[in-house]
């Protein structure tokens, strides 16, 4: 089964780049690898999705190595609006049952300053 | 394009009772997949349906269970209703194929469960 770790939270200030990594053992082979942003008592947002190397959109950037055990997030800039609970999400099926079920990382706080 | 919806908003139950959340995917996807988020924690996922089938589930017991419309609405059915169950439960649709196993799912705004 996989499992995903975050760091549990991360300070930054406004203008900074922040990194924040994903840590996933054990992910299905044909999944991609999904970030997320969460405010309070939402619905998480959909940020940036990836399979293997590089991607970048007008938000973000993934970055994934070849043997994807881990992925991180690349906010370039952050504003104090950035601040919010950052989630990977990727997927995992059972090699027992063969059903598919999808696991979110443990989540990192970030918090930014002004 | 309207996104995902869910209703209601808020909701008030009591120990033993049952509860029916109901979500509206967005259009164009036709799986959907319902998460439970205890209060400070993240998501853990529950099951997702797709041709109006269950085909995957996470640990959760039979009394939670689902249904899903041939329209791609979807309801989530909670039985036994326990404190524990006191929660945001959110509901993501998505399209197979379009990336990855079963696509990029996009979120609703969630409801939240108060067990009394």
């Amino acid at each position: 089964l996989a499992k995903t770790t975050q760091p549990i939270s991360m300070d930054s200030y406004e203008g900074q780049e922040v990194n924040i990594t994903c840590s996933h053992n054990n992910i299905a082979t044909n999944d991609y690898i999904t970030w997320y942003q969460q405010f309070p008592s939402q619905g998480p947002r959909f940020i940036i999705q990836g399979y293997k190397t590089k991607v970048t959109n007008e938000v973000a950037s993934l970055f994934i190595p070849a043997d994807r055990k881990s992925s991180t997030l690349s906010l370039p800039r952050v504003s104090l609006s950035d601040t919010a609970v950052y989630y990977c999400l990727v997927g995992d099926i059972s090699t027992t049952s063969g059903t598919y079920k999808y696991i979110f990382g443990t989540g990192t706080r970030l918090k930014v300053l002004a | 394009e309207t996104g995902v919806t869910q209703s209601p908003t808020h909701l008030i139950k009591t120990r033993g009772q049952q509860v029916t959340l109901r979500c509206s995917s967005q259009s164009g996807h036709n799986t959907v997949s319902w998460y439970q988020q205890a209060l400070g924690q993240g998501p853990q996922f529950i099951f997702q349906y797709y041709r109006e089938e269950e085909n995957g589930r996470g640990n959760f017991p039979p009394r939670f269970s689902g249904l899903q419309f041939p329209n791609y609405s979807s309801e989530l059915n909670v039985n036994a209703l326990e404190l524990d169950d006191s929660a945001l439960y959110l509901c993501a649709s998505s399209s197979p194929g379009t990336s990855g196993e079963w696509g990029t799912q996009y979120f609703g705004p969630g409801t939240r469960l108060t067990v009394l």
